[in-house]
């Protein structure tokens, strides 16, 4: 089983629709927990780290559940700008803060 | 200018060259990290440093070396390039807190 796994997609969702990803990881010990956006091979860059509470940035909600080992990010009312890929990152405990990404999930937001 | 920067953008070089990717952070995080990104693989950690001299492998060392004489900068050398070695790379830096990791704007580098 990967460390971290995410469906690779395509969404392929209209404008204002709302779209939902989960990230599933399986050290149980992981620690930090964040969303990353990549546009055409572009860098990663940060969307929003994840809080055990979950936590919400405007269009963008990020929920952990520690019990089933996933975490979910949730786009409402999309936007064509959004296309890009979101990776899912998780970093292990024990203070090597070493990450371990998945490979992503493709977005892609049509008219 | 502040941020994390590598160097050069985009390279050729030919098979058995050696080559080296820099890259530079001014945050003085104490976390650097070396990845490559092929499609269908995401990104692979090939190298990363906790702190200045402190350095260990990744997932994909081979063929790759580092150093980390300085906080600042975490060169990644390849010592004879491969095809295999047609990449894209990036470094990141992080200080360990919440506040994730950082990317460099990336290098394309291509082996012929």
């Amino acid at each position: 089983r990967k460390e971290v796994e995410q469906d690779p997609g395509p969404f392929n969702v209209p404008e204002g629709a709302t779209v939902a990803f989960n990230c599933t990881y399986s050290n149980s010990a992981s620690q930090s927990f964040f969303w990353y956006r990549q546009d055409c091979r572009k860098e990663p860059k940060l969307l929003m780290s994840v809080y055990s509470s979950g936590n919400e940035d405007g269009r963008f909600t990020a929920q952990l559940n520690r019990a089933s080992q996933y975490i979910s990010l949730l786009i409402r009312d999309s936007k064509l700008s959004d296309s890009a890929t979101y990776l899912c990152v998780v970093t292990a405990s024990g203070g090597s803060y070493i990450p371990t990404f998945g490979r992503g999930t493709s977005l892609i937001v049509h008219p | 200018d502040a941020g994390i920067t590598q160097s050069p953008r985009y390279k050729i070089t030919e098979t058995g060259r050696q080559v080296t990717l820099m890259c530079h952070q001014t945050w003085s995080h104490s976390y650097m990290f070396w990845y490559r990104q092929d499609l269908g693989h995401g990104l692979r950690l090939i190298y990363y440093s906790a702190a200045a001299d402190i350095t260990d492998k990744g997932e994909v060392p081979d063929g790759y070396v580092v150093s980390r004489s300085k906080t600042e900068n975490f060169p990644l050398t390849l010592e004879s390039a491969t095809r295999s070695q047609t990449s894209v790379y990036f470094c990141a830096s992080s200080d360990g807190g919440g506040d994730g990791y950082t990317f460099g704007s990336g290098t394309r580098l291509t082996v012929v």
